[in-house]
């Protein structure tokens, strides 16, 4: 049974284009975080949502919009996507916003051209 | 602000034991962290250090020295499988809700025959 999927795991856009990606977890975790992994294979904190309300919103354009429907989904609409944006996106969760433990899926690899 | 530095690479050899280090300079601390990333994969968590000392865990090992902002993990008896790259990561004190990991760019390492 996978405990964080992510949706898809590639996908390949032009510049200008509207994208999402999807992120469920079967766990029953309060919190979930997006992280953007880069070519350099830094991973950076982008968003966390506690029981869908968002509680890390780190310095990101505007043009990133997560949205949470509920506890177990955590969605990352990026619009107007430029060639920067290309990388690999982790959708993670833990117990709750204390755990110290991240269960991370799968990845999603985003190629902008 | 944090500051992560840890080796971009190491070599080692099947059966050996080797030593990854990690220092950190950081504005607060709550907690050292180590996941492993196959290459290609997602983080998957290793450790979690928030006192001094050693901590073990099978062929695994971290140690914390908060007063030198220090950590290593140790893999001893090292298999092919252990060929990835590890990543250090330090949690600054809760605030408002926050749990934030700050990842250093990772070690790659490579476990020769």
């Amino acid at each position: 049974d996978t405990a964080v999927s992510q949706t898809p795991k590639y996908l390949v856009t032009q510049m200008g284009n509207d994208k999402s990606i999807k992120c469920e977890q079967n766990l029953g975790h309060d919190t979930m975080y997006w992280y953007k992994q880069d070519s350099k294979k830094f991973l950076k904190i982008m968003f966390s949502y506690n029981n869908k309300e968002l509680i890390i919103n780190e310095t990101v354009p505007n043009r990133f919009s997560p949205k949470s429907p509920d506890k177990a989904h955590l969605n990352l609409h990026i619009n107007s996507l430029e060639l920067g944006d290309s990388a690999v996106y982790f959708c993670a969760s833990s117990q709750d916003w204390q755990s110290y433990e991240q269960y991370f899926g799968p990845g999603t690899r985003l190629t902008v051209t | 602000g944090q500051n992560i530095d840890q080796p971009t690479e190491m070599t080692a050899t099947e059966g050996a034991i080797v030593q990854i280090n990690c220092t950190y300079q950081t504005s607060g601390f709550n907690g050292l962290f180590w996941y492993q990333q196959h290459a290609g994969e997602a983080p998957t968590f290793l450790s979690y250090n928030v006192l001094d000392g050693l901590e073990e865990k099978g062929r695994f090992s971290s140690f914390l020295s908060r007063s030198k902002g220090y950590s290593y993990l140790l893999l001893k008896e090292l298999q092919m499988k252990d060929s990835a790259s590890y990543l250090c990561a330090v949690r600054p004190p809760f605030s408002g809700g926050y749990n934030k990991l700050i990842f250093g760019a990772g070690t790659r390492l490579a476990v020769h025959p």
